[in-house]
């Protein structure tokens, strides 16, 4: 398996941007994460999916940022307008919640706003 | 793979040493811990998991204590080696499904 699989690994884009983050999870997995990773505030959970349907999306900082999951295979993370405190890794991860907790996350990907 | 250049604790040990991570979290209610290592540049990997019933639990090189009256986890490696250098995060489970809380992490470096 190859893996969760994030793209782009990088994005610089200018303040007033829309940025469009994507994730496929590793096959079978019916749980999806979407982590955001600053210095200031370490690892939060931005927004979790089961089964393509947010459970629990309370970590999603403001409007301008909103997630989709269209089919078991694909999601993606939006945020617009970007401002330079989006400036992050931002980590994708997903879990066959069959009985375990554990999450496989991906490389992330690096967002820089200027 | 990506990672961020975090602030942390970092614990500094000798090659062949043992090291041990500490944790401290903040919900008696937790029933489920995980250790994640971060290595540069890449997403963070599981280590290994505990459950709440349990107060020790063993892995390859790895040792997993938890102390439910001080909620206090630790992380033993043993025989440390370079490429165990990371960052290591402990990870509470909450909410009734698998939502985890990360700690702040600690880095750990290992020198020859």
């Amino acid at each position: 398996d190859a893996g969760v699989i994030q793209s782009p690994r990088h994005e610089v884009t200018e303040m007033g941007q829309e940025v469009t983050l994507r994730c496929k999870p590793i096959s079978g997995h019916n749980s999806l994460f979407w982590y955001r990773q600053t210095m200031m505030r370490g690892l939060e959970l931005l927004i979790y999916f089961n089964n393509n349907v947010p459970i629990d999306d309370s970590g999603m900082p403001e409007d301008r940022f909103s997630a989709k999951m269209p089919n078991a295979s694909f999601s993606t993370l939006k945020i617009q307008p970007s401002e330079p405190r989006d400036s992050a890794v931002y980590f994708c991860a997903s879990s066959s919640g069959l009985g375990s907790y554990e999450q496989y996350f991906g490389p992330g990907t690096r967002l820089t706003v200027t | 793979g990506e990672s961020v250049g975090l602030h942390l604790p970092t614990l500094s040990v000798q090659e062949g040493d043992n090291s041990i991570i500490n944790c401290a979290y903040s919900n008696s209610a937790s029933d489920y811990f995980i250790w994640y290592k971060q290595e540069s540049g890449k997403g963070p990997q599981f280590i290994i998991d505990i459950r709440s019933n349990m107060d020790k639990r063993q892995g390859q090189r790895v040792t997993v204590l938890l102390n439910k009256t001080v909620k206090h986890l630790s992380l033993q490696i043993a025989a440390t080696q370079p490429g165990d250098s990371a960052v290591y995060f402990c990870a509470e489970v909450r909410g009734g499904y698998n939502k985890l809380i990360f700690g702040a992490g600690t880095r750990l470096a290992v020198h020859p």
